[in-house]
């Protein structure tokens, strides 16, 4: 199984602030990584796929980096509706998918 | 626009069996693997179960193995998650969810971001 590991656990930002979030595989999975915001009560929103293609209807201020086994989401200017948790998600070597712990982006 | 509903949540005793039912729409559902995922509260994801396009394939999290079966009928553009000997660790939220692509092999697991889920209670 693949462990998927966030960094940092939560993140205290103002808007308008550059944000770069972590995640590091326990293995090599290539660029198959995908990211999600989830905002309470709500499933989560898949945001970029493939390590750095953004999904439909998302912005350009969300940007994935990375290869291998360490990745990178940068939110570039954190607007008031980016407040949310984000998911890491490794869909390379399966069974089992495996996702991060997650990353909270909160209000500074 | 792709729309996932499920359905069947609840309170069950433990050791009780519940189904859940996901309701798709605004895709063509024959051409896509479809995923169960659930979230404990206040936890992160974790996924549970995978059933292939044809359902050729199923593929399940060790934690659930040998208690859940998931299934399809594609005629009804429906997704099941039968789930057996159900214990206090299988509460959580249930989401149904699809593969990024048609006929995929390796794809991310993509939800209906306006869906709320299914929520489990498994408690005596």
């Amino acid at each position: 199984e693949i462990l998927m590991t966030q960094s940092p656990a939560t993140l205290s930002v103002s808007p308008g602030e550059r944000v770069t979030l972590s995640c590091r595989a326990s293995q090599n999975i290539k660029n198959d990584l995908a990211w999600y915001q989830q905002k309470p009560g709500r499933a989560p929103r898949l945001l970029i796929y493939g390590a750095s293609t953004r999904a439909t209807g998302i912005p350009v201020r969300f940007s994935g980096s990375g290869s291998g086994t360490e990745f990178t989401l940068t939110i570039s200017s954190l607007q008031s509706d980016d407040f949310a948790v984000y998911y890491c998600h490794q869909y390379n070597h399966w069974p089992p998918l495996t996702f991060g712990g997650g990353t909270k982006v909160e209000i500074k | 626009q792709v729309r996932l509903v499920e359905s069947g949540g609840g309170v069950v005793q433990p050791g009780g069996s519940q189904r859940l039912s996901c309701a798709a729409s605004g895709l063509v559902f024959w051409k896509y693997g479809m995923h169960w995922v659930r979230q404990a509260p206040g936890k992160g994801l974790e996924w549970v179960a995978f059933i292939r396009y044809d359902g050729s394939d199923k593929f399940y999290a060790d934690s659930v193995k040998g208690r859940f079966t998931i299934s399809r009928d594609s005629p009804k553009n429906t997704l099941y998650l039968q789930m057996d000997s159900l214990t206090p660790d299988d509460t959580a939220i249930y989401y149904c969810a699809k593969d990024l692509s048609a006929f995929g092999n390796y794809e991310p697991v993509d939800f209906d971001y306006r869906g709320q889920g299914a929520l489990v209670t498994v408690s005596s």
